[in-house]
């Protein structure tokens, strides 16, 4: 199993709230991930980043943002947390030269 | 467009039966397609990988084929446990990307009934 963390993994929060989901790594991997999935879907790519410093959007469109200050750490923040949001948050990473990603467990978060 | 599609929505066996999931792509150009295995409430798990020149390749119970010419994939689950219960999740990589950027299908959800 790959060592990649995320928190927390389950979040119901009111609307309006801002809030910061969590995913580590530590297997020195460049590339991360964020994927976000509704039930009986595909995931659908949010964010990504090359590696420190760099953060990307991703093919679907999302008001949250992303930071990469660590190569190990891969945060997202929703500034303003609307019933839209509910979804299933999927972090994710892979190696320099290497397309295998390994997922985090994810976190289901839900808006009211 | 690149899309993955896949076969059936949804299966429920008994155990100890087996069964065959289907995966159609049209992600060009082809650079490899992977089958992953996703729990409830999990992330997805790499079940096998397979690149343009591999026609099948094997992992335990489960044994993927390819054939890159019909752009078809295929996952065979061999007497199937009540732990296969999961959704298995068709994924395909373009080399056009340095990202390495991965096409999903929705997935089949599989029940596995004792």
């Amino acid at each position: 199993e790959a060592d990649i963390y995320q928190t927390p993994r389950y979040l119901v929060i009111g609307t309006g709230k801002k809030i910061t989901l969590e995913c580590s790594q530590t297997m020195g991997h460049d590339k991360m991930y964020w994927y976000q999935q509704d039930p009986g879907m595909e995931l659908h790519l949010i964010h990504y980043s090359y590696g420190v410093n760099s953060t990307e959007k991703g093919d679907l469109s999302s008001e949250s943002t992303v930071s990469r200050i660590r190569t190990e750490h891969f945060p997202l923040t929703l500034e303003s947390a609307r019933p839209s949001h509910t979804s299933q948050y999927l972090c994710a990473s892979s190696d320099r030269g290497s397309h295998e990603q390994y997922f985090g467990p994810g976190t289901r978060l839900t808006v009211t | 467009k690149n899309q993955v599609e896949q076969s059936p929505q949804s299966l429920i066996i008994l155990e100890g039966k087996n069964c065959t999931l289907q995966c159609n792509y049209t992600v060009s150009p082809f650079s490899n397609l992977r089958w992953y295995k996703q729990d409830t409430g999990r992330g997805p798990v790499s079940l096998t990988i397979m690149t343009f020149s591999e026609n099948t390749k094997s992992n335990g119970r489960y044994t993927a084929t390819l054939d890159a010419d019909t752009k078809q994939s295929s996952l065979h689950i061999t007497a199937s446990q009540l732990s296969d219960s999961a959704s298995y999740i068709c994924v395909v990589s373009d080399r056009g990307s340095t990202l390495g950027r991965l096409y999903f299908g929705r997935g089949t959800q599989l029940t596995v009934w004792p």
